[in-house]
Protein backbone atom coordinates (compact mmCIF):
# COMPACT_ATOMS: atom_id res chain seq x y z
CA UNK A 1 0.00 0.00 0.00
CA UNK A 2 0.76 3.62 -0.17
CA UNK A 3 3.27 5.35 2.27
CA UNK A 4 3.82 9.06 2.75
CA UNK A 5 6.56 10.39 4.54
CA UNK A 6 6.80 14.03 5.95
CA UNK A 7 9.18 16.03 7.00
CA UNK A 8 10.10 18.00 9.36
CA UNK A 9 7.69 16.77 12.03
CA UNK A 10 8.31 20.93 13.30
CA UNK A 11 9.12 23.95 12.09
CA UNK A 12 9.60 26.83 13.61
CA UNK A 13 9.81 30.63 11.51
CA UNK A 14 9.87 33.95 12.20
CA UNK A 15 6.69 35.53 10.84
CA UNK A 16 7.19 36.90 7.42
CA UNK A 17 9.25 34.27 6.76
CA UNK A 18 8.38 31.20 4.15
CA UNK A 19 7.95 27.38 5.51
CA UNK A 20 8.80 25.02 3.10
CA UNK A 21 7.47 21.36 4.56
CA UNK A 22 8.37 18.09 2.16
CA UNK A 23 6.32 14.59 1.60
CA UNK A 24 7.18 12.03 -0.44
CA UNK A 25 5.06 9.03 -1.48
CA UNK A 26 5.50 5.43 -2.41
CA UNK A 27 2.79 4.42 -4.84
CA UNK A 28 3.36 5.31 -8.69
CA UNK A 29 -0.58 5.55 -9.35
CA UNK A 30 -1.09 8.11 -6.65
CA UNK A 31 -2.73 11.13 -8.49
CA UNK A 32 -3.87 13.55 -5.99
CA UNK A 33 -1.91 14.91 -3.42
CA UNK A 34 -4.21 17.77 -1.10
CA UNK A 35 -2.44 19.57 1.94
CA UNK A 36 -4.49 20.25 5.13
CA UNK A 37 -4.44 22.47 7.86
CA UNK A 38 -5.51 21.39 11.32
CA UNK A 39 -6.03 23.59 14.77
CA UNK A 40 -6.29 21.92 17.63
CA UNK A 41 -9.25 19.80 18.36
CA UNK A 42 -10.59 20.76 14.98
CA UNK A 43 -11.27 19.52 11.73
CA UNK A 44 -8.87 19.09 8.68
CA UNK A 45 -9.46 21.81 6.50
CA UNK A 46 -8.24 21.48 3.03
CA UNK A 47 -5.87 24.44 2.09
CA UNK A 48 -4.22 23.62 -1.53
CA UNK A 49 -4.44 20.14 -3.96
CA UNK A 50 -2.44 19.46 -6.88
CA UNK A 51 -3.32 16.42 -9.51
CA UNK A 52 -0.12 14.51 -11.20
CA UNK A 53 -0.86 16.48 -14.48
CA UNK A 54 0.47 19.94 -13.39
CA UNK A 55 3.91 20.60 -11.54
CA UNK A 56 3.10 23.15 -9.42
CA UNK A 57 0.10 25.24 -8.17
CA UNK A 58 -0.31 28.29 -6.34
CA UNK A 59 -2.97 30.32 -4.65
CA UNK A 60 -1.69 33.11 -2.69
CA UNK A 61 0.52 32.86 -0.34
CA UNK A 62 0.11 29.19 -0.27
CA UNK A 63 1.53 26.79 -3.22
CA UNK A 64 2.90 23.26 -3.70
CA UNK A 65 4.92 21.53 -5.98
CA UNK A 66 4.90 18.31 -7.50
CA UNK A 67 7.57 15.80 -8.79
CA UNK A 68 6.47 12.79 -10.08
CA UNK A 69 9.57 11.61 -11.35
CA UNK A 70 11.08 11.56 -7.47
CA UNK A 71 7.79 10.88 -6.10
CA UNK A 72 7.64 14.38 -3.84
CA UNK A 73 5.58 17.30 -3.37
CA UNK A 74 5.97 20.43 -1.22
CA UNK A 75 4.00 22.95 0.44
CA UNK A 76 5.33 26.70 -0.18
CA UNK A 77 4.33 28.97 2.65
CA UNK A 78 5.06 32.56 2.15
CA UNK A 79 4.74 35.74 4.09
CA UNK A 80 4.06 33.73 6.84
CA UNK A 81 1.49 35.23 9.51
CA UNK A 82 0.86 34.04 12.93
CA UNK A 83 -2.59 32.55 12.20
CA UNK A 84 -0.57 30.24 10.34
CA UNK A 85 0.21 28.08 13.04
CA UNK A 86 -1.46 24.84 12.94
CA UNK A 87 -0.21 21.47 12.46
CA UNK A 88 -0.42 20.79 8.31
CA UNK A 89 -0.73 16.92 6.75
CA UNK A 90 0.24 15.85 3.15
CA UNK A 91 -1.62 13.07 1.87
CA UNK A 92 -2.02 10.76 -1.22
CA UNK A 93 -4.62 8.84 -3.13
CA UNK A 94 -5.15 7.46 -6.30
CA UNK A 95 -7.87 9.73 -6.79
CA UNK A 96 -11.80 9.17 -7.38
CA UNK A 97 -13.21 7.71 -4.12
CA UNK A 98 -9.87 6.11 -3.10
CA UNK A 99 -8.72 6.32 0.44
CA UNK A 100 -6.72 9.19 1.21
CA UNK A 101 -3.09 8.31 2.89
CA UNK A 102 -1.79 10.64 5.07
CA UNK A 103 2.13 12.18 6.23
CA UNK A 104 2.79 12.29 10.02
CA UNK A 105 2.00 15.77 9.91
CA UNK A 106 4.25 19.06 10.76
CA UNK A 107 3.13 21.10 13.46
CA UNK A 108 4.00 24.75 12.58
CA UNK A 109 4.86 27.46 14.84
CA UNK A 110 5.13 31.20 12.94
CA UNK A 111 7.37 33.42 15.77
CA UNK A 112 5.95 37.02 15.82
CA UNK B 1 -17.40 23.37 -0.62
CA UNK B 2 -19.62 20.49 0.51
CA UNK B 3 -20.28 20.32 4.16
CA UNK B 4 -19.84 17.16 6.28
CA UNK B 5 -21.36 17.22 9.96
CA UNK B 6 -20.62 14.56 12.42
CA UNK B 7 -22.16 14.16 16.05
CA UNK B 8 -21.77 13.99 18.39
CA UNK B 9 -18.54 15.89 19.20
CA UNK B 10 -17.95 15.06 22.87
CA UNK B 11 -19.28 11.83 24.52
CA UNK B 12 -18.23 10.45 27.69
CA UNK B 13 -19.50 6.50 28.22
CA UNK B 14 -18.77 4.23 30.76
CA UNK B 15 -16.75 0.86 29.92
CA UNK B 16 -18.64 -1.98 28.31
CA UNK B 17 -21.27 0.57 26.73
CA UNK B 18 -21.48 0.97 22.99
CA UNK B 19 -21.73 4.53 21.66
CA UNK B 20 -22.84 5.26 17.70
CA UNK B 21 -21.29 8.28 15.72
CA UNK B 22 -22.93 9.67 13.17
CA UNK B 23 -21.65 11.24 9.91
CA UNK B 24 -23.93 13.15 7.71
CA UNK B 25 -23.55 15.12 4.31
CA UNK B 26 -25.32 17.58 4.15
CA UNK B 27 -25.85 19.03 0.50
CA UNK B 28 -24.24 16.33 -1.40
CA UNK B 29 -24.68 12.36 -2.02
CA UNK B 30 -21.68 10.87 -0.66
CA UNK B 31 -20.71 7.69 -2.83
CA UNK B 32 -17.38 6.96 -0.57
CA UNK B 33 -17.17 7.95 3.39
CA UNK B 34 -13.91 7.40 5.71
CA UNK B 35 -13.54 6.70 8.99
CA UNK B 36 -9.94 7.74 11.01
CA UNK B 37 -8.98 8.03 14.41
CA UNK B 38 -6.58 10.12 15.49
CA UNK B 39 -4.20 9.97 18.76
CA UNK B 40 -3.11 13.58 20.46
CA UNK B 41 -0.64 14.85 18.06
CA UNK B 42 -0.67 12.03 15.72
CA UNK B 43 -1.49 11.55 11.98
CA UNK B 44 -5.08 10.75 11.25
CA UNK B 45 -5.34 6.85 10.66
CA UNK B 46 -7.81 5.27 8.72
CA UNK B 47 -10.04 2.83 10.23
CA UNK B 48 -12.59 1.38 7.45
CA UNK B 49 -13.75 2.37 4.31
CA UNK B 50 -17.25 2.34 4.04
CA UNK B 51 -19.25 2.44 0.37
CA UNK B 52 -23.59 3.18 0.36
CA UNK B 53 -25.18 -0.58 0.62
CA UNK B 54 -22.25 -2.76 0.77
CA UNK B 55 -20.36 -3.96 3.82
CA UNK B 56 -17.32 -1.48 4.65
CA UNK B 57 -13.73 -2.46 4.49
CA UNK B 58 -11.21 -2.23 7.33
CA UNK B 59 -7.84 -1.31 6.93
CA UNK B 60 -5.48 -3.84 9.01
CA UNK B 61 -5.55 -4.61 12.47
CA UNK B 62 -9.14 -2.52 12.88
CA UNK B 63 -11.38 -5.20 14.86
CA UNK B 64 -14.38 -5.07 12.56
CA UNK B 65 -16.73 -6.58 15.16
CA UNK B 66 -15.94 -3.90 17.75
CA UNK B 67 -15.68 -0.78 15.44
CA UNK B 68 -19.36 -1.20 13.09
CA UNK B 69 -19.64 0.75 10.48
CA UNK B 70 -23.52 0.66 8.78
CA UNK B 71 -23.26 3.20 5.61
CA UNK B 72 -27.27 2.90 4.92
CA UNK B 73 -27.79 5.63 2.83
CA UNK B 74 -25.65 8.06 0.34
CA UNK B 75 -26.10 10.91 3.05
CA UNK B 76 -25.12 8.96 6.17
CA UNK B 77 -22.77 6.73 7.77
CA UNK B 78 -22.64 5.53 11.16
CA UNK B 79 -19.67 4.42 13.44
CA UNK B 80 -20.60 2.56 16.83
CA UNK B 81 -17.82 1.54 19.02
CA UNK B 82 -19.03 -1.76 20.73
CA UNK B 83 -18.21 -2.37 24.53
CA UNK B 84 -16.53 0.40 25.02
CA UNK B 85 -12.89 0.68 26.97
CA UNK B 86 -10.65 3.24 28.13
CA UNK B 87 -7.84 2.54 25.18
CA UNK B 88 -10.68 3.19 22.85
CA UNK B 89 -10.65 6.90 24.14
CA UNK B 90 -9.47 8.71 21.05
CA UNK B 91 -10.43 11.56 18.39
CA UNK B 92 -12.91 9.57 15.60
CA UNK B 93 -13.35 11.49 12.13
CA UNK B 94 -14.85 11.19 9.48
CA UNK B 95 -14.72 12.33 5.70
CA UNK B 96 -16.83 11.84 2.41
CA UNK B 97 -16.27 12.22 -0.83
CA UNK B 98 -18.53 12.68 -4.20
CA UNK B 99 -19.11 16.41 -3.28
CA UNK B 100 -17.20 17.76 -6.89
CA UNK B 101 -17.27 16.38 -9.67
CA UNK B 102 -13.83 14.31 -9.66
CA UNK B 103 -15.22 12.75 -6.67
CA UNK B 104 -12.00 13.32 -5.54
CA UNK B 105 -11.74 16.09 -2.31
CA UNK B 106 -12.34 14.61 0.81
CA UNK B 107 -14.76 16.54 3.50
CA UNK B 108 -14.15 15.94 6.89
CA UNK B 109 -16.50 16.15 9.77
CA UNK B 110 -16.02 18.05 13.19
CA UNK B 111 -14.92 14.70 14.56
CA UNK B 112 -15.80 13.08 17.94
CA UNK B 113 -13.51 13.07 21.30
CA UNK B 114 -14.58 9.96 22.57
CA UNK B 115 -13.76 9.18 26.16
CA UNK B 116 -14.04 5.70 28.04
CA UNK B 117 -14.30 6.10 31.69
Amino acid sequence: GENVEQHPSTLSVQEGDSAVIKCTYSDSASNYFPWYKQELGKRPQLIIDIRSNVGEKKDQRIAVTLNKTAKHFSLHITETQPEDSAVYFCAASRGGNEKLTFGTGTRLTIIP
Amino acid sequence: GAVVSQHPSRVICKSGTSVKIECRSLDFQATTMFWYRQFPKKSLMLMATSNEGSKATYEQGVEKDKFLINHASLTLSTLTVTSAHPEDSSFYICSATGGTGSGTEAFFGQGTRLTVV
